[in-house]
């Protein structure tokens, strides 16, 4: 059965810092997900990530997959107030066709 | 706006009662998928429809069943209801029924007391 666990799951960072998400999945997934989520609202789609060493960026944040080591990164880079939110990764398993969330990470950013 | 729209954003209910939610997909799209976000179970995957059939099945308890409508819109009926269901579910959608990229309602807010 496919899992998926990030860590940290809570992060407390200053602006202007550089820090970085894990994401680890337990079976094979040919595809990885990052989402955003601020506090009662939706999930907004950041990355689809579909092959093995595939690097995507916008702004401040980068996403990468590494399908032999079944871990993906979120790095963020100089961080600002505005990426306060919360972070979550899912992987699709393909045989039981379905998305498996992580815990999610919950970003704060401190000027 | 991710072009999904969800009804009602808010729901306040006794247990024991049966609730409806509604999810109208974004234009074009076939598959609609439902999740529940707890607290303690945090975003779990319930139920997948692809232009009207079930595609895929999760956590999804017996009491709670969905369908998917000849105009794709979908619904996902809650009953028998116990305080433990109170989440926000969410509506996806996508074009294709293997979750390519889904794009996400804003979500009903249930709340059983």
């Amino acid at each position: 059965e496919l899992k998926v666990e990030q860590n940290p799951l809570f992060l407390s960072m200053q602006e202007g810092k550089n820090y970085t998400i894990y994401c680890n999945y337990s079976t094979t997934s040919d595809r990885l997900y990052w989402y955003r989520q601020d506090p009662g609202k939706s999930l907004e789609s950041l990355f689809v990530l579909l092959s093995n060493g595939a690097v995507k960026q916008e702004g401040r944040l980068m996403a990468s997959l590494d399908t032999k080591a079944r871990l993906s990164t979120l790095h963020i880079t100089a961080a600002v107030h505005d990426l306060s939110a919360t972070y979550f990764c899912a992987a699709y398993g393909k045989g039981a066709q379905k998305l498996v969330f992580g815990q999610g990470t919950r970003l704060t950013i401190n000027p | 706006d991710s072009g999904v729209t969800q009804t009602p954003k808010h729901l306040i209910t006794a247990t024991g009662q049966r609730v409806t939610l509604r999810c109208s997909p974004r234009s074009g799209d076939l598959s609609v998928y439902w999740y529940q976000q707890s607290l303690d179970q945090g975003l779990q995957f319930l139920i997948q429809y692809y232009n009207g059939e079930e595609r895929a099945k999760g956590n999804i308890l017996e009491r709670f069943s969905a369908q998917q409508f000849p105009d794709l819109h979908s619904e996902l009926n809650l009953s028998s209801l116990e305080l433990g269901d109170s989440a926000l579910y969410f509506c996806a959608s996508s074009i294709e029924s293997e979750h390519t990229e889904a794009f996400f309602g804003q979500g009903t807010r249930l709340t059983v007391v």
